[in-house]
């Protein structure tokens, strides 16, 4: 099964700075790739997913990814944060190559936090 | 519209207890239906997933099970709880070949 690695657990950040939040997954194949997003106190939600075509992906809130295949990544990106960015955020890729009914694996997620 | 649907929200519960854990979804046929697993600091553990009723695959060898008794229901249960399964379990479901997954607001469980 695919792992995944999301290289900063905590990152602190002030408004209006630019945030690139890594995720890297452990081998080829077809992939589907996710980013979701957990509100404090809220239940987990997708933020963007890639499939297929353009590699650059554009989610809600003003947050994109770009699916690097040689480099086996998929980083979250956004120009410039708010404080309700404030959340933790989960990079996934489907278990299997080719996807399926197997589920997701998930990375250990980062906790992000925008001071005013 | 699809909704998912989980109870209780919290459970305290001594060890030795049963648990019984709960996921309903609406609006869709032939779900298939997750049971994760969220620890702080290790992202999400995948326990159990199920492509059709009676139909149960688990992933990691421990002190819990599932059943999906109808099409829209998957139940996570113990007979005795451990005190390392306290969590916060969530219940997800998708629909088609991506993968995407659909969660409830989750369930989280103190064992003392």
């Amino acid at each position: 099964a695919q792992s995944v690695s999301q290289h900063n657990h905590h990152v602190i950040l002030s408004e209006a700075a630019s945030l690139e939040l890594g995720c890297n997954y452990s081998y080829g194949g077809t992939v589907n790739l996710f980013w979701y997003v957990q509100y404090p106190g809220q239940h987990l939600q997708l933020l963007l997913k890639y499939f297929s075509g353009d590699p650059l992906v554009k989610g809600i809130t003003g947050f994109e990814a770009e699916f690097i295949k040689s480099k086996f990544s998929f980083n979250l990106r956004k120009p410039s944060v708010q404080w309700s960015d404030t959340a933790e955020y989960f990079c996934a890729v489907n278990r299997y190559s080719g996807g399926g009914a197997d589920g997701l694996t998930f990375g250990k997620g980062t906790h992000l936090i925008i001071q005013p | 519209s699809q909704t998912i649907h989980q109870w209780p929200a919290t459970l305290v519960q001594p060890v030795g207890s049963p648990l019984s854990l709960e996921c309903t979804v609406e609006g869709t046929s032939n779900p298939n239906l997750y049971w994760y697993r969220q620890a702080a600091g290790r992202g999400l553990q995948l326990l159990f997933y199920s492509v059709g009723i009676g139909q149960i695959s688990s992933e990691v060898p421990q002190n819990l099970s599932a059943s999906r008794p109808q099409d829209r229901q998957f139940i996570l249960s113990s007979k005795k709880l451990l005190l390392s399964d306290s969590g916060f379990y969530l219940c997800a479901w998708s629909g088609g070949g991506t993968g995407e997954l659909f969660f409830g607001e989750g369930s989280r469980l103190t064992v003392l």
